[in-house]
């Protein structure tokens, strides 16, 4: 059962590129949500989505766009990627009702 | 401003002693909090959790004390593993309806055998 995966795994951008990373779910999931974690700083949410075709801010935004054009995907777009946009990217989703969130194993961005 | 602070960022146990990890909070509108734990290469997996109508929940090796007076929970195992080496991550939430929940920086555990 492959529950949430991302694509890709790793990946190095010049400063400057754009790239999207996709997460997909097969669990049926409403709300799906992408975090970046740094070291020292958690898991901090950057945007999420309740249900398809709808998408919002998380704590930290800026410099990332989201779309949720189908319920299983929701992707995470750099249009313009910057260093400080190095991280480790993850994906996650829950049920509508449940406070459990189930991650993919994160995607791996240097920014250089 | 860390709403959510785990402030040992490592801790070291004997494999069979208990290990205690500690998290504190600000917000005193967070109503929920569970528990990650994390191997290196995967995300974050389910531990435990608690609502902030009780005081402990336990689930087998693991149980979750919540001190809402003081604003601090702590994840308490017993026995500790060796495949309990992980991050472990708290997390809380005050927005119920968005699942929206603010982590903790995290703590190494490593346990010794």
């Amino acid at each position: 059962n492959a529950g949430v995966t991302q694509t890709p795994k790793f990946r190095v951008l010049k400063t400057g590129q754009s790239m999207t990373l996709l997460c997909a779910q097969d669990m049926n999931h409403e709300y799906m949500y992408w975090y970046r974690q740094d070291p020292g700083m958690g898991l901090r949410l950057i945007h999420y989505s309740v249900g398809e075709g709808t998408t919002a801010k998380g704590e930290v935004p800026d410099g990332y766009n989201v779309s949720r054009l189908k319920k299983q995907n929701f992707l995470l777009g750099l249009e313009s990627a910057a260093p400080s946009q190095t991280s480790v990217y993850f994906c996650a989703s829950t049920v509508t009702g449940g406070n459990i969130q189930y991650f993919g194993a994160g995607t791996r961005l240097s920014v250089l | 401003d860390q709403q959510v602070k785990q402030n040992s960022p490592s801790l070291s146990v004997q494999e069979g002693r208990i290990s205690i990890l500690n998290c504190d909070y600000t917000n005193s509108m967070f109503d929920y909090f569970l528990w990650y734990k994390k191997y290196p290469a995967e995300g974050p997996t389910f531990l435990i959790s608690i609502s902030s109508i009780k005081d402990k929940n336990e689930d087998g090796r693991f149980t979750v004390f919540l001190n809402k007076s003081a604003k601090h929970l702590s994840l308490h195992i017993v026995p500790s593993q060796p495949g309990d080496s992980a991050v472990y991550f708290c997390a809380a939430s005050a927005e119920t309806g968005t699942y929206k929940y603010i982590f903790g920086t995290g703590t190494r555990l490593k346990v010794l055998a």
